[in-house]
């Protein structure tokens, strides 16, 4: 079965710093992996997605992600963080044909001045 | 270009009312979610439409919740009898399936729930 494990419920950064936010997948079949961003009162939307050629994929608002099979991972990442980047974000993965998302529990980042 | 619209946005009633939640999804999508998002248990698929037919309702969490698909652009999820424990946000996605799985669902803004 599919799962997605996010390390770390909160993140904080300072504006400016990298962001890293990690998600690792369990799939016994090549996913398809997503983040999603929630800001507050919102719903999710869709920062970037990876279904099947190049694995560094970049997104929204600065955001990328490189998918590493070896490694099951999916890690987001963004080189200068923003005030307005503080959100929560969710990895989702997908094994194709059913489009069940299994999301993981979110990563709440908090970007500090 | 309007998104998935919910209705209400909030709702706050009493333990053992009926709850209808409503969801229009984005015209043209084929394909419709119900999530369920808590503090304790994340973001839950509770059932996903294609072409308006419940292809899975095993998230559904007991007999009291239904959810119905009349035509292409309109969902309902009920609750009946509500309980504290339904307390959450309720999301409706939808999308245009392609049939790979690697499609974009566009979420909603939620409908938060309060059960007393």
């Amino acid at each position: 079965a599919q799962s997605v494990t996010q390390l770390g419920s909160h993140v904080s950064v300072s504006e400016g710093a990298l962001v890293l936010l990690r998600c690792n997948y369990s799939s016994s079949v090549p996913p398809y992996l997503f983040w999603y961003v929630q800001y507050p009162n919102q719903g999710l939307q869709l920062l970037l997605k990876y279904t099947t050629g190049a694995t560094l994929v970049k997104g929204i608002n600065g955001f990328e992600a490189e998918f590493k099979k070896s490694e099951t991972s999916f890690h987001l990442t963004k080189p200068s963080a923003h005030m307005s980047d503080a959100a929560e974000y969710f990895c989702a993965v997908n094994e194709g044909g059913f489009q069940k998302l299994v999301f993981g529990t979110g990563t709440r980042l908090l970007v500090s001045p | 270009d309007a998104g998935v619209i919910q209705s209400p946005r909030h709702e706050v009633t009493e333990m053992g009312q009926e709850v209808t939640l409503r969801c229009k999804p984005i015209s043209g999508h084929n394909s419709l979610f119900w999530y369920r998002q808590t503090m304790m248990r994340g973001l839950e698929l509770l059932i996903y439409f294609n072409n308006n037919v419940p292809i899975d309702d095993s998230g559904m969490p007991e007999d009291r919740f239904s959810a119905k698909m009349p035509n292409a652009s309109f969902s309902t999820l009920k609750i009946q009898p509500s309980e504290p424990r339904d307390s959450a946000v309720y999301f409706c996605a939808s999308s245009l399936a392609g049939g790979t799985g690697g499609e974009t669902q566009y979420f909603g803004p939620g409908t938060r729930l309060l059960v007393l």
